[in-house]
């Protein structure tokens, strides 16, 4: 079946410092690939989302890039700032009406 | 316009009780879902409907009972409350012609005592 690996947390960084979460699949078809992003207290929010190999989704500074080949869907920022403590969750959904399988989550935790 | 909107946020009460959570979407969206988020914040389908028909029901104890009185609302009652209930349930919805991104509510928080 379809699953999701991402690297576990918590991650701790400190402001401006580059951040890389990984993330790797395991998926039957060719499926879609998301980020989503949880602040404290809140829902998921959608980060940014690839839908076919080579693809790059990029906002508010983070960027991932969908590798067919590696099966890897590596979320990155330049900088990370202290707002951006959040966990973030890497997903994915096959063609259709099918629901996301989810990772397990990355907590990452910026400091001033 | 909150997109996915979902009632209560939060929920206290006790063992054996009845609850109902509500949720709607004015997306136009045909397909929803329930999630439930645990304590180590893992994420889980419960149910999915399309166009108010139920698709997905994973290993879910039937205290747990999803019903959509249309397409744009997806609501779920839980029976019996357990301990064990208390999570997080977040409500969402896709459409196929969006690339089926899922839009998420709020969330509504459920403790069990």
């Amino acid at each position: 079946g379809n699953s999701v690996t991402q690297m576990e947390g918590p991650v701790t960084l400190s402001e401006e410092a580059f951040l890389t979460i990984n993330c790797t699949y395991t998926a039957t078809g060719y499926p879609s690939l998301f980020w989503y992003v949880q602040y404290p207290g809140e829902g998921l929010q959608l980060l940014l989302k690839a839908t076919k190999a080579d693809d790059k989704g990029s906002n508010k500074g983070f960027e991932a890039t969908y590798r067919k080949e590696t099966t890897s869907f590596h979320l990155e920022k330049g900088s990370v700032q202290v707002s951006d403590s959040a966990v973030y969750f890497c997903a994915l959904s096959d063609p259709g009406n099918t629901p996301l399988v989810f990772g397990k989550g990355t907590r990452l935790s910026v400091i001033a | 316009d909150t997109a996915v909107s979902q009632t209560p946020k939060y929920l206290v009460t006790q063992m054996g009780n009845d609850k109902s959570i509500k949720c709607e979407q004015n997306l136009g969206h045909d397909t929803m879902y329930w999630y439930k988020q645990d304590s180590k914040k893992f994420l889980k389908i419960m149910f999915s409907y399309n166009n108010k028909e139920l698709i997905i029901n994973e290993t879910v104890p039937n205290r747990f009972s999803p019903k959509s009185p249309d397409k744009a609302h997806l609501n779920l009652h839980i029976n019996s409350l357990e301990l064990g209930d208390s999570a997080v349930y977040f409500c969402a919805s896709s459409q196929v012609t969006d690339g089926n991104t899922i839009y998420f509510g709020e969330g509504s928080w459920l403790t069990v005592v």
